[in-house]
Order: C-alpha cells, then sequence, then structure tokens
C-alpha cells in the first residue's frame, strides 16, 4: 500500500466552475477525513466518514460543497460554484478504528485549489 | 476543546537537539498528545504521541510534564529534513479516531 492518494495534486479553476477532488485512502482504513488549509494556517476539519457513512460535518462546510464514499473506499469532495475564498490546499487523510496500534492519522499530499 | 499554546517560530543548526515546547493548561485526563508535522507541500505526518509517560519512537522523543500541562517535542540531532512545521495536538482517546483540531504550529528552521 502506497499510503493515502489524492488526485490531482493541483487544480486552477475559473470563479463559478464546479472541481471535484478524489482521496483513496489506506485500503484497510475504514475512516476517512477531509480538511481544508489555508496559507499560513493549520488544517480545518471539513467532514468524515465511518465507512460509506458520513458521520459528521463542519459548518466550514457550506450547501456548495458535497462529499461522497460510496462504497467505502475512495471519497471524492465536489466544491459547486467555486469562489476565490475556495482557494486552499484539500487534505485527506484516513486511519482504522479501533485498532490496538494506532500511530494515528496517515495523510495524503492534498490537493492546491486555485481558483482565479 | 482543550487548547495547546506553541511558539510560532523556532531555529536549530543541523546536527543539534532540539526541544519543541507545547503548553496545554487545560488538558483533560483523557486527552492525549499527538505531535504531527508538515513538510513544505505536503500534507502532515504523524511524529509521536502520549498520555503521562514519557515516549521515544525512531522519530523523536516525547517528554510529559508530571501535571501533563505541558509537552516538549525532543528531536535528538535536527536534519535539515526536519525543517516543518510542527503541531501539538490534544485528541480524546489513543484510539476514538476523533478529528483532529489544529493550531498555528511552530515553523522550525535548520541552519546548515
Amino acid at each position: 500500500d502506497t499510503g493515502v492518494s489524492q488526485d490531482p495534486r493541483h487544480k486552477i479553476t475559473k470563479r463559478g466552475q464546479n472541481v471535484t477532488f478524489r482521496c483513496d485512502p489506506i485500503s484497510e482504513h475504514n475512516r476517512l477525513y477531509w480538511y481544508r488549509q489555508t496559507l499560513g494556517q493549520g488544517p480545518e476539519f471539513l467532514t468524515y466518514f465511518q465507512n460509506e457513512a458520513q458521520l459528521e460535518k463542519s459548518r466550514l462546510l457550506s450547501d456548495r460543497f458535497s462529499a461522497e464514499r460510496p462504497k467505502g473506499s475512495f471519497s471524492t469532495l465536489e466544491i459547486q460554484r467555486t469562489e476565490q475564498g475556495d482557494s486552499a490546499m484539500y487534505l485527506c487523510a484516513s486511519i482504522r478504528v479501533p485498532s490496538e496500534e494506532n500511530y494515528g492519522y496517515t495523510f495524503g499530499s492534498g490537493t492546491r485549489l486555485t481558483v482565479v | 476543546d482543550a487548547k495547546t499554546t506553541q511558539p510560532n517560530s523556532m531555529e536549530s543548526n543541523e546536527e543539534e537537539p532540539v526541544h519543541l515546547p507545547c503548553n496545554h493548561s487545560t488538558i483533560s485526563g483523557t486527552d492525549y498528545i499527538h505531535w504531527y508535522r508538515q513538510l513544505p507541500s505536503q500534507g502532515p505526518e504523524y511524529v509521536i504521541h502520549g498520555l503521562t509517560s514519557n515516549v521515544n519512537n525512531r522519530m523523536a522523543s516525547l517528554a510529559i510534564a508530571e501535571d501533563r500541562k505541558s509537552s516538549t517535542l525532543i528531536l535528538h540531532r535536527a536534519t535539515l529534513r526536519d525543517a516543518a512545521v510542527y503541531y501539538c495536538i490534544l485528541i480524546l482517546g489513543v484510539r476514538a479516531g476523533n478529528m483532529l483540531t489544529f493550531g498555528g504550529g511552530t515553523r522550525l528552521m535548520v541552519k546548515p
């Protein structure tokens, strides 16, 4: 397993367009998280899934944002009608719970979104 | 949620030890202390975690104060590859899978 993969690494889009990002977690990890990180700040939690169920959403996740994890494996994060304020790094992380050996969350390298 | 306080930045010389402090005076008895680091253009990376006792792994050591109101991440010999932002995070239960709440972290600069 090569860790958590995110695609694409970079995305430039025009304001008002829709974008979709994909995250492939570590295969045996049942929990998947999405975070957003703006320049100079720490990552902020957006939402997470336990298998295919979306269990929590941050108030940061406006109605233009939607996330899915249809088969409990990969996940997608879609942003509709993008705004310049959506420009950020979008990070995905996964973990298996419960686990007797919990070495923390594994993050992907992120997708950097630039809205012009 | 209990919060952590870290210096914004620190500098170190290569091959010298680095002590990164973290204050968490409102920590509760069930909060674990986690450290992550984020290298440039990468996602955060797990470093170490602990509850009450000091912990060592291949990456670093974690020293936890007796009253648990502070902790220190120790890099025994800093290398240029250790230049990163280091985040100290409190999380309820090491196996709970709860979300991480990141602060601003400490930007570590390593000089050759």
